[in-house]
């Protein structure tokens, strides 16, 4: 039973390109999370979401970053106009139910020049 | 969700157990303790969690005080593998699902 796989491993951009990161959820799982790893810092929150719709986004920032998990498909966390402040790792976690064990992918490391 | 104290850092040596508190005196009766763990930037690993009885599978025991103020993560003959950052987290189970707050954690080194 594969665990929540993420891709790309490691992603480098460019200021002002977009990054796309990507999460498949466990098999069963409907829920899927995202946090982000600044460097030197602990995992923060930013969104939640199930299957086509988002169900707490308040620890997104406002501009630039949006997120969606499709009815067919993958999570995808999208960065637009990227900046050296969004240089961290992103781990995103799938559970069965909303209320259920969290269980993490090993996260895409993001890199912005 | 309540806040958690953990100490920054421990030490143990490899083969004995590691016993890593928490503190989480401001618990709710609907709250659950979790405990993850990260090793060296990897994804966090889900060890274990409790309400309020002890419990224990093939990582480790959780021990929750009776007040549940409190709980111990024991990691009953800890190797080199072991070495990580150790997450208590206590979060709310709703039906709806709820995020994890990670704390600062503690470092556990695991010595040869």
């Amino acid at each position: 039973n594969a665990g929540v796989m993420q891709n790309p491993r490691h992603l480098v951009r460019r200021r002002g390109q977009e990054a796309r990161l990507r999460c498949s959820p466990m098999k069963g799982h409907s829920h899927v999370y995202w946090y982000r790893q600044l460097p030197e810092e602990g995992l923060k929150f930013m969104v939640y979401l199930q299957k086509e719709n988002i169900i707490d986004e308040s620890g997104m920032p406002k501009e630039r970053f949006s997120a969606e998990f499709p009815k067919e498909g993958p999570s995808i966390l999208r960065i637009q106009q990227v900046v050296r402040g969004d240089s961290a790792a992103y781990f995103c976690a799938s559970a069965r139910t909303g209320q259920e064990t969290q269980y993490f992918g090993p996260g895409t490391r993001l890199l912005v020049l | 969700d309540a806040k958690t104290t953990q100490p920054t850092s421990m030490d143990c040596a490899e083969g004995r157990a590691a016993n890593l508190p928490c503190n989480h005196s401001t618990i709710s009766g609907n709250e659950y303790v979790y405990w993850y763990r990260q090793i060296h930037s990897q994804g966090p690993q889900y060890i274990i969690h409790g309400l309020k009885n002890n419990e224990t599978n093939e990582m480790a025991s959780l021990i929750i005080t009776e007040d549940r103020k409190s709980s111990t993560l024991i990691l009953p003959h800890a190797t080199l593998r072991d070495t990580a950052v150790y997450y208590c987290i206590v979060r709310v189970v709703e039906t709806s699902g709820s995020r994890l707050t990670f704390g600062e954690g503690t470092q556990l080194t695991v010595n040869p």
